[in-house]
C-alpha cells in the first residue's frame, strides 16, 4: 500500500501569503497524484490531478508540481476563502487509492 | 450540471448492514469508474471501494474487504454500497464520488455524504 505523508500538518499564514503544501509517496506514484481541498461540513473539491492540471473552475493561483515521490501545490497569493484543508491523494496502478492525513491552511 | 446525491445512512447497531444509494445525474454514468470514500468525526479521508464505468471490476480497502459490497445499476443511473457486519470504527460520513475515467481512481465529483453511524 502506498502511504502519502503530508507536511507540515498546519500552515498558519495571512491572505495574500504564498502557500506551499508537500505531498511525499512511500514509492513513486509516477504523476498519478491529485489535490483536493476541503472546508468544514462540505465535500472535498478537486484542485489538481495527475501532478499538475488544474480541475475544471480552479482559479491559477493554486498550482501542483512534481512526480516519482514528491509533490507540491502551491497557493500563490492565498484568499480568504482559501483558508482549508487540503489533501494529497495517489491513483497508481493499484488499489488501495490513499490519501494524505491533510494539511491544515490556517489564518495568522 | 453533474450532481451526485448520497442517501441511506443512519444510526445501526454493531453487526448490523444498510445499503447507502448514489443518485447521480448530468454525465454518461457507464463511462465512469466511481468509488465511495469515507470520513470519520474529525478525520482525514479514507478510500473505501471503487468500480469500473461498466462495473465489471471492483476494488475495495482492507478494512472493509468481505464485509461492504459495491454495485452499480447503469440503468438507474446509481451507486450503491452494501455495508454489512457493521463496527464502530465503520462510523462516518460516507460520500460517493466520480472517477476521472473509465477505470480512472482521482475524483472530480463528490456528493453531500450520508452519515452511517454504528453504535449500540
Amino acid at each position: 500500500e502506498f502511504v502519502l505523508t503530508q507536511s507540515p500538518a498546519t500552515l498558519s499564514l495571512s491572505p495574500g501569503e504564498g502557500a506551499t503544501l508537500s505531498c511525499r509517496a512511500s514509492q513513486s506514484v509516477s504523476s498519478y497524484l491529485a489535490w483536493y481541498q476541503q472546508k468544514p461540513g462540505q465535500a472535498p473539491r478537486l484542485l489538481i490531478y495527475d501532478a499538475s492540471n488544474r480541475a475544471t473552475g480552479i482559479p491559477a493561483r493554486f498550482s501542483g508540481s512534481g512526480s516519482g515521490t514528491d509533490f507540491t501545490l502551491t497557493i500563490s497569493s492565498l484568499e480568504p476563502e482559501d483558508f482549508a484543508v487540503y489533501y494529497c491523494q495517489q491513483r497508481s496502478n493499484w488499489a488501495p487509492w490513499t490519501f494524505g492525513q491533510g494539511t491544515k491552511v490556517e489564518i495568522k | 450540471e453533474v450532481l451526485l446525491v448520497e442517501s441511506g445512512g443512519d444510526l445501526v447497531q454493531p453487526g448490523g448492514s444498510l445499503r447507502l444509494s448514489c443518485a447521480t445525474s448530468g454525465f454518461t454514468f457507464t463511462s465512469y469508474a466511481m468509488s465511495w470514500v469515507r470520513q470519520a468525526p474529525g478525520k482525514g479521508l479514507e478510500w473505501v471501494s471503487g468500480l469500473s464505468g461498466s462495473g465489471g471490476t471492483t476494488y475495495y480497502a482492507d478494512s472493509v474487504r468481505g464485509r461492504f459490497t459495491i454495485s452499480r445499476d447503469n440503468s438507474k443511473n446509481t451507486l450503491y454500497l452494501q455495508l454489512n457486519s457493521l463496527r464502530a470504527e465503520d462510523t462516518a460520513v460516507y460520500f460517493c464520488a466520480k472517477g476521472g475515467g473509465f477505470d480512472t481512481y482521482y475524483f472530480d465529483y463528490w456528493g453531500q455524504g450520508s452519515l452511517v453511524t454504528v453504535s449500540s
